[in-house]
């Protein structure tokens, strides 16, 4: 079964660093792009960051919103299946769960998307 | 930044009748566009992509269409696991954005 699953979300201070992870299994996780996007208490989706299939730092292509762009550094590492996000600088409006997803080769789109990990950015 | 606006913002209907949920782009996305489906407490899942394809697993009664800046997700008989928020979502430019929702509730 094709699957991702976030973890590391937490309470974290403001100013504070969070790194999640997303774990990926059932699919060949280094053939595929990979994105973060978060959801507020009570609010939509937003998308904050995208990276290509390569972990090389030289070949891999990476988006960000610019709500957290210089904040946040998405990176993965394919020997691992695993996806991660840096965050840093924590602000309070950053207060979501964090959704990873796969892009899916034909076209692009976000599936699947796992369960979600809250991060809580309080004093 | 493409805006995605939904409209509405909450459409309320009974089980067995049909509901129509628009998306309207601020400007062209040409086919990029996709809905996804959110419950309470879930993660979001994938309906349509490109326009008008229904993804995997997906059943018939789910149907996108539209171009350009206006697109809509007709569904065309609810049944009771239909009732959620719906959400479009660009993918022509950078950055990826989403519309705010609608969400489809129980009348």
């Amino acid at each position: 079964e094709v699957q991702v699953e976030e973890s590391g979300g937490g309470l974290v201070q403001p100013g504070g660093s969070l790194r999640l992870s997303c774990a990926a299994s059932g699919f060949t996780f280094s053939s595929y792009e990979m994105t973060w996007v978060r959801q507020g208490p009570g609010k939509g989706l937003e998308w904050i960051s995208y990276i290509s299939s390569s972990d090389s730092s030289s070949d891999s292509t990476k988006h960000y919103a610019d709500s957290v762009k210089g904040r946040f550094t998405i990176s993965r590492d394919n020997a691992k299946n695993s996806l991660y996000l840096q965050m840093s600088s924590l602000r309070a409006e950053d207060t979501a769960v964090y959704f990873c997803a796969r892009l899916l080769k034909r076209g692009g789109w976000f599936d699947p998307w796992g369960q979600g990990t809250l991060v809580t950015v309080s004093s | 930044e493409i805006v995605l606006t939904q409209s509405p913002a909450t459409l309320s209907v009974s089980p067995g009748e049909g509901a129509t949920l628009s998306c309207r782009a601020s400007q062209s996305v040409s086919s990029y566009l996709a809905w996804y489906q959110q419950k309470p407490g879930q993660a979001p899942r994938l309906l349509i992509y490109d326009a008008s394809n229904r993804a995997t697993g997906i059943p018939a009664r789910f149907s996108g269409s539209g171009s350009g800046t206006d697109f809509t997700l007709t569904i065309s008989s609810l049944e009771p696991e239909d009732f959620a928020v719906y959400y479009c979502q660009q993918r022509s430019n950078w950055p990826l954005t989403f519309g705010g929702g609608t969400k489809v509730e129980i009348k």
